[in-house]
């Protein structure tokens, strides 16, 4: 069965330090996606892509960066963590239509 | 401004109860989801709504889109334990193939 999954599913780092959590699916979609989750917030956006060589900015890129070099991963790097982005991030995919998209089970992040 | 309104944040019911959730906008919609996301898990979809006035049931469940396509409404009969959730609606805010946005759900504990 297809699916998507991402690793680490927790991870516990320094501030200051570079991190990068992965996201791989065997869909074949172009699509993809990276939400985190905050209590108040819901989810919210922080990059996608809508093909290989393709990223696009969300609603809260800001500390973080995409690359797409194949069509089954999407990693998430945080260039240098920071106690803000304490979260759990939800990689998503869906195909060209969006009008089903799939989520991995989530990377719970700290920084400390 | 949040794009999506969810109403109530919280509910805690016992097992039989009927609820109601409401998920609003002052925007128009070509269509909402609802998704049903349980602790630890990323979240699934439920359903997508697509003409004003649409009811669509799921066991259970009775998702309504309203006349105007600006609101959404999720109807649980008899709800059970296993309803437990945070239940969530999301919409693509504009026309064509952009990412999906979510409100902040509406978090539901059915205590048996």
């Amino acid at each position: 069965d297809a699916e998507i999954t991402q690793s680490p599913r927790h991870k516990i780092t320094e501030t200051g330090r570079q991190v990068t959590l992965a996201c791989h699916q065997t869909w074949n979609h172009n699509n993809m996606f990276w939400y985190r989750q905050d209590l108040g917030h819901g989810l919210r956006l922080i990059h996608y892509s809508y093909g290989v060589q393709d990223t696009n900015k969300g609603e809260v890129s800001d500390g973080y960066s995409v690359s797409r070099s194949n069509t089954e991963d999407l990693p998430l790097t945080l260039e240098s963590a920071a106690s803000s982005q304490t979260s759990v991030y939800f990689c998503a995919s869906s195909d060209q239509t969006g009008n089903t998209i799939y989520f991995g089970e989530g990377s719970w992040l700290t920084v400390v | 401004t949040q794009l999506l309104e969810q109403s109530p944040q919280f509910l805690s019911i016992q097992e039989g109860e009927n609820l109601t959730v409401y998920c609003n906008s002052s925007s128009v919609f070509s269509s909402l989801q609802w998704y049903r996301q349980e602790p630890g898990e990323g979240p699934v979809l439920l359903v997508t709504v697509v003409t004003g006035g649409e009811v669509k049931k799921l066991k259970r469940l009775t998702f309504q889109f309203g006349d105007a396509r600006k609101d959404s409404s999720l109807h649980i009969t008899a709800a059970q334990p296993g309803d437990t959730g945070l239940y969530l609606c999301a919409v693509h805010p504009l026309s064509g193939n952009t990412p999906l946005v979510f409100g902040k759900g509406t978090r539901l504990s059915v205590i048996a």
